[in-house]
């Protein structure tokens, strides 16, 4: 069982929707990220969080916001999503400061899919 | 700005053969860390195995080791006796040191363990 839990596993939403994914951390990590997995495209870091505080964001489109309530809960609220949105949403975590090398633990994402 | 870069998109092996899996990164950094994932189909990311640039050894985990050539910018992950397992998408990453900064990944190698 992972350590980072994703919700929900699969999701298919309108043009015209509102919906959030959630990310939880049992691991006592202080950091927390969100990726965006497209087909024959590295995975794009999105967001970063550490001790609750969004640290960066990498030029993300203002239809994603983020939100980190504390350190083991990760939000990222869609609306007005686009087709091209449509990927599998990775969350991850690590120790952050004063370890920085630290790897990530993966959640098992989230397969969005716009219509 | 950092970069990642995996020339080979596919690979077939046999099973129980050695697997050599290529990996070059430019950062003007001189602290920093790389990194290997293993994405299976079912899309989970699963780390494998960390180099710092520090380090004077070549990093090892089990059947996973770290061809670490830091004048030549390389990492490539080498993968013992192979199993059918073994099969799955492999990411290389890096992250600066110095911070909780997300990792940048490169393109991933698609491996196929034949019996």
């Amino acid at each position: 069982e992972t350590g980072v839990t994703q919700t929900p596993r699969h999701l298919v939403m309108g043009m015209t929707n509102k919906k959030s994914l959630k990310c939880e951390q049992h691991l006592g990590h202080n950091a927390m990220y969100w990726y965006k997995q497209s087909a024959k495209k590295p995975l794009e870091l999105m967001f970063v969080y550490n001790f609750k505080e969004q640290t960066e964001n990498n030029s993300v489109p203002s239809r994603f916001s983020p939100e980190c309530p504390n350190s083991s809960h990760l939000f990222l609220h869609l609306h007005t999503l686009q087709p091209e949105d449509s990927a599998l949403y990775l969350c991850a975590s690590s120790q952050g400061k004063p370890d920085p090398n630290s790897p990530l633990h993966f959640g098992n994402g989230t397969r969005l899919t716009v219509t | 700005a950092q970069k990642i870069t995996q020339t080979q998109p596919g690979m077939f092996v046999q099973e129980k053969e050695a697997v050599t899996l290529d990996c070059t990164y430019d950062t003007s950094d001189p602290s920093y860390g790389l990194f290997w994932y293993k994405q299976p189909s079912s899309g989970e990311m699963i780390f494998l195995i960390y180099q710092g640039s520090y380090d004077q050894q070549n990093a090892t985990e089990g059947r996973y080791s770290l061809n670490f050539q830091k004048a030549r910018k390389s990492a490539n992950l080498v993968i013992s006796a192979s199993q059918l397992g073994d099969s799955a998408m492999y990411f290389c990453a890096m992250r600066r040191g110095g911070g909780a900064d997300g990792l940048t990944f490169g393109k991933g190698t698609h491996l196929i363990i034949q019996p």
